[in-house]
């Protein structure tokens, strides 16, 4: 099977512009996740999503925001970009039966300007 | 707030040693996973523990579940620079508004 996919893997804003991620699990599974990773706040949880159902939130501001398709394909959008907003985001899909394991793709690497 | 606590945050020892991760929290989990993430990439799934008292081996590194499912340890046979890299656990919390947790992480260097 093929892995979890993300793109873009790199991208390059400036603040107060908006992005979006995307990203493909692999196939079968119906739950994704996204993360944000930073040097001095480690993996931090946004949301997940199953079956196109916001299931669960971190905490984070409304600016992040996400969807998931049919297909079970997410985005994350991140409005009116912050300084701090920088950080490495990750996609984990999972099939959901059994211990909850989590399949991670390579991350898109956001530098905000 | 749910925490996973890992020790030591950071690690850098000679090629052949051996050494120990624990992850550590107060919090009963239904299972914990360990995932080891390289730079500029995701985290990959190592293994998986649910039963209290579990071990479970793949090649050189021992994974340990708590009897009581609140801790766990990554044990490294021999390490090898291909070992090098962020050891995160994360666990399935059986309580708290949001059940899947990452750990602090643990950076390991290990030098030819």
């Amino acid at each position: 099977k093929a892995g979890v996919t993300q793109t873009p893997r790199y991208l390059i804003k400036t603040r107060g512009q908006q992005v979006t991620l995307s990203c493909s699990p692999i196939s079968g599974h119906r739950s994704v996740s996204w993360y944000q990773q930073t040097p001095g706040q480690g993996l931090q949880f946004l949301f997940e999503y199953f079956s196109e159902t916001q299931r669960n939130k971190g905490n984070f501001p409304g600016r992040f925001s996400g969807r998931q398709f049919s297909n079970s394909r997410s985005e994350m959008n991140v409005s009116t970009l912050e300084l701090g907003d920088s950080a490495l985001y990750l996609c984990a899909s999972s099939d959901r039966t059994g211990a909850y394991e989590q399949y991670f793709g390579p991350g898109t690497r956001l530098t905000v300007t | 707030t749910q925490l996973l606590e890992q020790s030591p945050q950071f690690l850098s020892i000679q090629e052949g040693e051996n050494l120990t991760v624990y992850c550590n929290s107060s919090s009963v989990f239904s299972s914990l996973q360990w995932y080891r993430q390289e730079p500029g990439e995701g985290p990959v799934l190592l293994v998986t523990v649910v039963t209290g008292g579990e071990v479970k081996k793949l090649k050189r590194l021992t994974f340990q579940f708590g009897d009581a499912r609140k801790d766990s340890s990554l044990h490294i046979t021999a390490a090898q620079p291909g070992d090098t890299g962020l050891y995160l656990c994360a666990g399935e919390s059986t309580s708290g508004t949001y059940k899947y947790i990452f750990g602090t992480g643990t950076r390991l260097k290990v030098l030819a």
